[in-house]
């Protein structure tokens, strides 16, 4: 059971190019949502969605683009990077509804813009 | 505005000692809340979790404290094994249909041999 597969692992660009993160469940879970990990600032939320055709801001959403089309899918797409876009991003998802599922994350995206 | 603070970023402790994480937070509508454990290079992965309808959970070596009048939780590990070296985040979430969760800063735990 793959879990949460997020891709790539390591990621470098150039401020201003674009890029999309991808990340795909098989656990048929509903919710999925976005975090960027940054030194003294914990895990934050940057997007997430309850199911298909729904997503909804976070914490820190600007600068990020999502969409869901399906449910196995989450992608967070840069459509302009920025040095202060580097972090390192996790995809997580669990059962929405459910109230004390806990999420399963994916093991990361370190991207580096420079 | 950190709804979620953790505000020892490091720990040490000796292996068969307790460890105990502390986590206070802000919002009194968070009625739920978990600690993850994150090992460097993978995802945080689930641990324990405590309703705000009880004061403690214990799950084997692993129990979760909250005291809900001082918005402060804790995590205390008991033994305290090499293995468990990691980062720990404490994290809060509401109900609702998006019941979003919200992390703490974390806190690095360092178990001595």
């Amino acid at each position: 059971n793959a879990g949460v597969t997020q891709t790539p692992k390591f990621q470098v660009l150039k401020t201003g190019q674009s890029m999309t993160l991808q990340c795909a469940q098989d656990m048929n879970h509903e919710y999925m949502s976005w975090y960027r990990q940054d030194p003294g600032m914990g895990l934050r939320l940057i997007h997430y969605s309850v199911g298909a055709g729904i997503t909804d801001q976070g914490e820190v959403p600007n600068g990020y683009n999502v969409s869901r089309s399906t449910t196995e899918d989450f992608p967070l797409r840069l459509l302009s990077a920025a040095p202060s876009q580097t972090s390192v991003y996790f995809c997580a998802s669990r059962v929405a509804g459910s109230y004390n599922s806990p999420l399963h994350f994916g093991n990361g995206t370190r991207l580096t813009v420079t | 505005d950190q709804q979620v603070k953790q505000n020892s970023p490091s720990l040490s402790v000796q292996e068969g000692r307790i460890s105990i994480l502390n986590c206070d937070y802000t919002n009194s509508m968070f009625d739920y809340f978990l600690w993850y454990k994150k090992y460097p290079a993978e995802g945080p992965t689930f641990l324990i979790s405590i309703s705000s309808i009880k004061d403690k959970n214990e799950d084997g070596r692993f129990t979760v404290f909250l005291n809900k009048s001082a918005k402060h939780l804790s995590l205390h590990i008991v033994p305290s094994q090499p293995g468990d070296s990691a980062v720990y985040f404490c994290a809060a979430s509401h109900g609702g249909a998006t019941n979003k969760l919200i992390f703490g800063t974390g806190t690095l735990l360092a178990v001595q041999p």
